[in-house]
């Protein structure tokens, strides 16, 4: 079956700190990750993919991920959260024919 | 720099009413899908285009239909509104080069559905 996990949904963190949000899939092969925003009311922006190559991929408004193989992990990072940082956040697995599959998101609380 | 845009914002309806939901995008872009997404359950694929003239059921096809009006245009039509199909309603679009080559898929701003 496939799958793609965001074991935690709701996040709390303060202003300033480190983010770390988690992401695993179950896949046979390497699959077409993706990191996805949505702000209160709107639609999911693109924050990073990874298709091959340098497992640490960088994105839009300071956040990286990386690639795991051997934890089937996508996890997304930022070193310095921002207060507009705050929204939900989306893992996605691209397989077959331009089909997504996505994680349940995970709420991100930035506390000042 | 309209990108994917999606009518209505919000619909109310009562159940077993009909309702089409119109999503257009201007990227030129081949693929187009549409998705709900419901508390807890991230989004679901409801339907596909992978290009202008043809569609297909993704993983909850039950109680709706498609119609790829044209490249730009996909629509999708609740012909018996149920209680259950309430749901924000995400249009989405994506250019395609090829199976297995994936292209990030751009969003609407979704069409919030109630039904009574």
């Amino acid at each position: 079956a496939q799958s793609v996990t965001q074991p935690d949904i709701h996040i709390t963190v303060s202003e300033g700190a480190s983010l770390e949000l988690r992401c695993n899939y179950s896949y046979g092969a390497t699959p077409y990750l993706f990191w996805y925003v949505q702000s209160p009311g709107q639609g999911l922006q693109l924050l990073l993919k990874y298709f091959s190559g340098d497992t640490l991929v960088q994105g839009i408004k300071g956040f990286e991920a990386e690639f795991k193989r051997s934890q089937s992990s996508f996890n997304l990072r930022k070193p310095s959260v921002h207060w507009s940082d705050a929204a939900e956040y989306f893992c996605a697995v691209g397989r077959g024919f331009n089909k997504f599959y996505f994680g349940s998101g995970t709420k991100l609380n930035v506390k000042p | 720099n309209a990108g994917v845009t999606q009518t209505p914002k919000f619909q109310v309806l009562k159940t077993g009413q009909s309702m089409t939901l119109q999503c257009a995008q201007d990227m030129n872009h081949n693929s187009m899908y549409w998705y709900r997404q419901d508390p807890g359950m991230g989004l679901r694929l409801i339907y596909y285009s992978a290009s202008e003239g043809t569609t297909d059921k993704g993983e909850v096809p039950n109680g709706y239909n498609v119609s790829r009006l044209n490249k730009r245009e996909f629509s999708l039509r609740l012909e018996s509104a149920a209680p259950s199909q309430t749901s924000v309603y995400f249009c989405a679009s994506s250019d395609v080069f090829g199976q297995g080559i994936f292209q990030p898929q751009h969003f609407g701003d979704g069409t919030r559905l109630s039904i009574l």
